[in-house]
C-alpha cells in the first residue's frame, strides 16, 4: 500500500522561514506535488517534482530525494495568509493510468 | 490555468434521500476526473476515478452503488450519492487533470449535509 506522512501541525513568525516535510512509501512513483488548501476551498497548486533536487517558484521552493521517499516544502517571508493546510501528494502510476494519493496535510498557522 | 467547476457548493437534505453533484471542466476536456471526500480537518481520500466512455473505478472500501458516477461527455462527471445518511456527511471535491505534468484542478466542493 501507500504511506504518505506529514506532521500534523506547524507555527511560524510572519517574515520567517518554514519547512514542511513529508516522507513516503509508495510503489510506482510517478511525481509528488504541493498543494494549498484554505479552509473550505479547493486545494490549489503550488508545485511539482519528479527528479531528485530543489525546484524554486518565488518565495516557494520544493526538494525531492527519491532514494530516501522524502520531499519537503520551503516557505519563505511567510506571510499571514499563507496560513492554510499544506497537502503532499504522490503521483502513482498504477493500472495504466496516474492517480493522485495525499497524505495527511500540516496545517500551518503564521503568527504576528 | 484550467477551470473546474462543481455544483452544488452546498446541499443540506434529509436522511434517504439522493443528491447529486456535478463537475465540470470548463476550457478543456477531460476523459478523467477523480473524485475525493474530506473530513473536517483531514486529507482528501481518493473515492473513485470517472472515464468518459466506461464504468467508474472505485476505491477499495467505496460503495459503488451508494455513490453513483456517471461521466456523460468530455466535460461532465456526476456524483450521485444514492439514500444519503448522516455519515455520508463530507466536503466532495472533483478535480480533473490538465497541462504540464497533468496536475489536477479541483472544483470549488460540495458540502452535504444529511439531517
Amino acid at each position: 500500500g501507500q504511506n504518505i506522512d506529514q506532521p500534523t501541525e506547524m507555527t511560524a513568525t510572519e517574515g520567517a522561514i518554514v519547512q514542511i516535510n513529508c516522507t513516503y512509501q509508495t510503489s510506482g512513483f510517478n511525481g509528488l506535488f504541493w498543494y494549498q488548501q484554505h479552509a473550505g476551498e479547493a486545494p490549489t497548486f503550488l508545485s511539482y517534482n519528479v527528479l531528485d533536487g530543489l525546484e524554486e517558484k518565488g518565495r516557494f521552493s520544493s526538494f525531492l530525494s527519491r532514494s530516501k521517499g522524502y520531499s519537503y516544502l520551503l516557505l519563505k517571508e511567510l506571510q499571514m495568509k499563507d496560513s492554510a493546510s499544506y497537502l503532499c501528494a504522490v503521483n502513482i502510476w498504477k493500472g495504466g493510468g496516474n492517480k493522485l494519493t495525499f497524505g495527511t496535510g500540516t496545517q500551518l498557522k503564521v503568527e504576528l | 490555468g484550467a477551470v473546474v467547476s462543481q455544483h452544488p457548493s452546498r446541499v443540506i437534505c434529509k436522511s434517504g434521500t439522493s443528491v447529486k453533484i456535478e463537475c465540470r471542466s470548463l476550457d478543456f476536456q477531460a476523459t478523467t476526473m477523480f473524485w475525493y471526500r474530506q473530513f473536517p480537518k483531514k486529507s482528501l481520500m481518493l473515492m473513485a476515478t470517472s472515464n468518459e466512455g466506461s464504468k467508474a473505478t472505485y476505491e477499495q472500501g467505496v460503495e459503488k452503488d451508494k455513490f453513483l458516477i456517471n461521466h456523460a461527455s468530455l466535460t461532465l462527471s456526476t456524483l450521485t450519492v444514492t439514500s444519503a445518511h448522516p455519515e455520508d456527511s463530507s466536503f466532495y471535491i472533483c478535480s480533473a487533470p490538465q497541462g504540464e505534468y497533468e496536475k489536477l484542478f479541483f472544483g470549488s466542493g460540495t458540502q452535504l449535509s444529511v439531517l
